[in-house]
């Protein structure tokens, strides 16, 4: 079965550390994206990677960095954690290229309060 | 750009009782579209995509959807809706013939009363 696990499902930390969340997929994609869930706002994509090292702003990148330094992982940085990033933060992967259809497969979601 | 409306943010339903979530998008030409569901605390599930062909897609838990050309619409359905589909359930579109972003609506919350 494929699966996209995310490392840490709650979090609670403070204002201005520095936050890692970590994703790893073992399925094999290219597509690797990070979104941001709060209510009302649906899902607003964050950054995307295409390739290992390769990286894409998405919508709201202000406040947050990537690393994908191997293809099944990808990591969302908070350099400086701020309560207005307390929200649901949700990892996906896909596939690429000619396979690539848009769907989307999902890890269970990380909870980051910043208190 | 691209968008997607799912109108309603809340919808009540009784056990037993038909559903019908509805999901419009904007866009110049057909995309692929997509329904996902969203149980408390857990990632998102797709539920059926539609990429082209019939217009009447089946999915998983009894779900289906039809998309309507003339309405930008894809709305999802389901004829009796059990307790264990409380959850919320997201829109999503695609623009066909090569990937691009995927544009999400912002999410019906469905509750199912006994």
């Amino acid at each position: 079965d494929v699966k996209v696990t995310q490392s840490s499902r709650y979090l609670v930390k403070r204002t201005g550390e520095k936050v890692f969340l970590e994703c790893v997929q073992d399925m094999d994609h290219e597509n690797m994206f990070w979104y941001r869930q709060d209510p009302g706002l649906g899902l607003r994509l964050i950054y995307f990677s295409y390739d290992v090292k390769m990286k894409e702003k998405g919508d709201i990148p202000e406040g947050y960095s990537v690393s994908r330094e191997k293809k099944e992982r990808f990591s969302l940085i908070l350099e400086s954690a701020s309560t207005n990033q307390t929200s649901m933060y949700l990892c996906a992967s896909s596939l690429s290229g000619r396979a690539n259809t848009g769907e989307l497969f999902f890890g269970e979601g990380s909870r980051l309060t910043v208190l | 750009a691209q968008s997607v409306t799912q109108p309603d943010i809340h919808i009540t339903v009784s056990e037993g009782a038909s559903l019908e979530l509805r999901c419009n998008y904007s866009y110049g030409a057909t995309p692929y579209l997509f329904w996902y569901v969203q149980s408390p605390g857990q990632g998102l599930q797709l539920l059926l995509k539609y990429f082209s062909g019939d217009t009447l897609v089946q999915g998983i838990k009894g779900f289906e959807a039809e998309f309507k050309r003339s309405q930008s619409s894809f709305n999802l359905r389901k004829p009796s809706v059990h307790w264990s589909d409380a959850a919320e359930y997201f829109c999503a579109v695609v623009p066909s013939g090569g990937y691009q972003k995927v544009t999400f609506g912002t999410g019906t919350k469905l509750q199912v009363i006994p």
